[in-house]
Formats: C-alpha cells, sequence, structure tokens
C-alpha cells in the first residue's frame, strides 16, 4: 500500500503571500489531519477533516484552511503569510479517528522570507 | 489546557548504554502513542497503550502506561546508532478531537 504523499516537500514564499499545500491519504484511509511543526512549539493540531467536512480544528488563526475533497485527498491553505508560518507542514492519515494510530507523509518545509 | 510534557529534552549516550525518556499528561488519558521521527523525516507510529499498568516489548524497546494513565516510559536496552531521532509520546484530547504531542525527547548515540 502506498503511505501518504504530499507536495510540494519544499516551498519558499514571502510574507503576505499566500500557500496552497497538497496531501493525498493511504487508500481507504477516511480522516486527514494536518500538523504544524516547528522546533520551539513541537508538534501543533491544525485540523482533521472525514468525509469532505472539517471536525475538529485546532487553535491556530483563520488565516489557516483546508478542505477535503470526495476521494480524500486533502489541501491545505494558508493565507497572507507571515515569518512564523515557517514550519514543517505534515499530513496524517488515520482509518477512522484522528486520536488513534496516524500515518505521517514526509512533509512540506515552508520557509517564509 | 490540557498539556503532554516529556523529559529529557535531548540525551545523548554511548553506543550500548540504556535509554528512557519519560512523558507526563495533565490528565488522564485514554490511550498513549508513541512515535520516533529520524532526522529529515516525519513521525512514524511506534506502539500504542491502552491499559492502566500495560507494558509492551518491540525487541530492545520497553513502553509502559502508567496505573493512573497519566504517564508513561520508552526504556530502549544497549542503543545503537539506528535508535537516533526524536520519540514523541502523544495522547487524545480531553475533548477526543486531537492527538497532543509532547515536544519529544530527542536521542543521539555515539559509537
Amino acid at each position: 500500500k502506498a503511505g501518504v504523499t504530499q507536495t510540494p516537500r519544499y516551498l519558499i514564499k514571502t510574507r503576505g503571500q499566500q500557500v496552497t499545500l497538497s496531501c493525498s491519504p493511504i487508500s481507504g484511509h477516511r480522516s486527514v489531519s494536518w500538523y504544524q511543526q516547528t522546533p520551539g512549539q513541537g508538534l501543533q493540531f491544525l485540523f482533521e477533516y472525514f468525509s469532505e467536512t472539517q471536525r475538529n480544528k485546532g487553535n491556530f488563526p483563520g488565516r489557516f484552511s483546508g478542505r477535503q475533497f470526495s476521494n480524500s485527498r486533502s489541501e491545505m491553505n494558508v493565507s497572507t503569510l507571515e515569518l512564523g508560518d515557517s514550519a514543517l507542514y505534515l499530513c496524517a492519515s488515520s482509518l477512522e479517528s484522528n486520536v488513534n494510530e496516524q500515518f505521517f507523509g514526509p512533509g512540506t518545509r515552508l520557509t517564509v522570507l | 489546557g490540557q498539556q503532554v510534557m516529556q523529559i529529557p529534552q535531548y540525551q545523548h549516550v554511548q553506543e550500548g548504554e540504556d535509554f528512557t525518556t519519560y512523558c507526563n499528561s495533565s490528565t488522564t488519558l485514554s490511550n498513549i502513542q508513541w512515535y520516533k521521527q529520524r532526522p529529515g523525516g516525519h513521525p512514524v507510529f511506534l506502539i500504542q497503550l491502552v491499559k492502566s499498568g500495560e507494558v509492551k516489548k518491540q525487541k530492545r524497546l520497553t513502553f509502559q502506561f502508567g496505573e493512573a494513565k497519566k504517564n508513561s516510559s520508552l526504556h530502549i536496552t544497549a542503543t545503537q546508532t539506528t535508535d537516533v531521532g526524536t520519540y514523541f509520546c502523544a495522547g487524545p484530547g480531553q475533548a477526543g478531537t486531537a492527538l497532543i504531542f509532547g515536544k519529544g525527547t530527542t536521542l543521539s548515540v555515539s559509537s
């Protein structure tokens, strides 16, 4: 079975721009979660999508948004980028729930200049 | 709010020495999970513990879940250079909305 894939792997943007990241979960997995990983804050939960609906949301500003398509693929968008948004953005999928075993993708390394 | 804390933050050992990382939650957890992230990699699931006092072993790794289901430990016997990485514990948030991750223990091993 193919693992979780994320594109692009690396991205450089400037402040004020917006960015869209993509994630394809493991086939058959319906729950897709997004995490932000930084050296200072560690792994922080952004949101979870299940059956094309946002089921749970972390404590991030509205600049961070996402969606899920009927094939379970998910995208997250960050608008009006800030320097502090520089991070590794990880997508994780699971069969049904985001509090059970998570299968992480390789991540997208976003640098905001 | 609910917190999951890990100590130590960093640990350096000589190859062959043992290593332990500790995880403490501010609230009772329904389960605790452990992940390993190699340098430059992504977190990979190691194990999930569910029962109070549960102990599970995977080769040289021993995982424990405390009796009160608020703490856990990961012990590695006779470390090898392949054990290098950051070990995270994670537990479900109180509302069951997401996993809350500890900040991890980064293990380095010199041969």
